[in-house]
């Protein structure tokens, strides 16, 4: 069965440096979404990308942030000079056309130091 | 307004029982989905079960099946014969057609099997 996948599994970085976490959404999905966890946390909505362009996006998901699908397979978040509340589970997700669920990728853990 | 709210912050039931996990939402978008998924412990999020707003009848995936009263706005999931496995957090989510690129989650519940 195909799958969201997610890359790295999990990254440490310094306070202040720029991360790219990157996600291969399932092929033939037309909608990419990030979200973010907290440790212990609920899962938070950061933004949601459709036709190569952000379709909606929440109060997180400030100038910091960025996504890119860079390729036809590819579709990135980049965090510019991270804070140590970044530190969390980044999760993207894909689906299909019409009422079809979101399936997510394994995450990234993402630890600020 | 919360749009999803699971009122359940931890469960206990016992292996092989059935427990029913409660989600209420609100929207006044007259079509939308509901979804549960779960995550266990090693963080991955796993989709369980779909109910369409103007689905007739209730969803049923496995032992898993969504008790949806429209009238009431909730989406209780429903686990019988529990096992060991089923220990995980659940959480409940919605999708609101007219805005359809969003999820809306809701805190989730952390289910623990009992042998």
């Amino acid at each position: 069965e195909p799958e969201v996948t997610q890359t790295p599994s999990h990254q440490v970085t310094q306070m202040g440096q720029e991360v790219i976490l990157r996600c291969v959404p399932i092929s033939n999905h037309l909608y990419f979404y990030w979200y973010r966890q907290i440790l212990g946390q609920k899962v938070e909505f950061l933004v949601s990308f459709y036709n190569n362009e952000i379709s909606e996006k929440s109060e997180i998901f400030d100038d910091q942030f960025s996504v890119e699908r860079p390729d036809g397979s590819n579709f990135t978040l980049k965090i510019r000079s991270t804070k140590l509340e970044d530190s969390a589970m980044y999760f993207c997700a894909s689906r299909g056309d019409g009422d079809q669920p979101q399936h997510f990728g394994d995450g990234t853990r993402l630890s600020i130091l | 307004a919360q749009k999803i709210t699971q009122t359940q912050p931890g469960m206990f039931v016992q292996e092989k029982e059935a427990v029913t996990l409660d989600c209420t939402y609100d929207t006044s978008d007259p079509s939308y989905g509901l979804f549960w998924y779960k995550q266990p412990s090693s963080g991955e999020m796993i989709f369980l079960i779909y109910q369409g707003s103007y689905d007739q009848q209730n969803a049923t995936e496995g032992r898993y099946s969504l008790n949806f009263q429209k009238a009431r706005k909730s989406a209780n999931l429903v686990i019988s014969a529990s096992q060991l496995g089923d220990s995980a957090m659940y959480f409940c989510a919605m999708r609101e057609v007219y805005n359809f690129n969003k999820f809306y989650f809701g805190s989730g519940t952390k289910l623990n099997v009992k042998p």
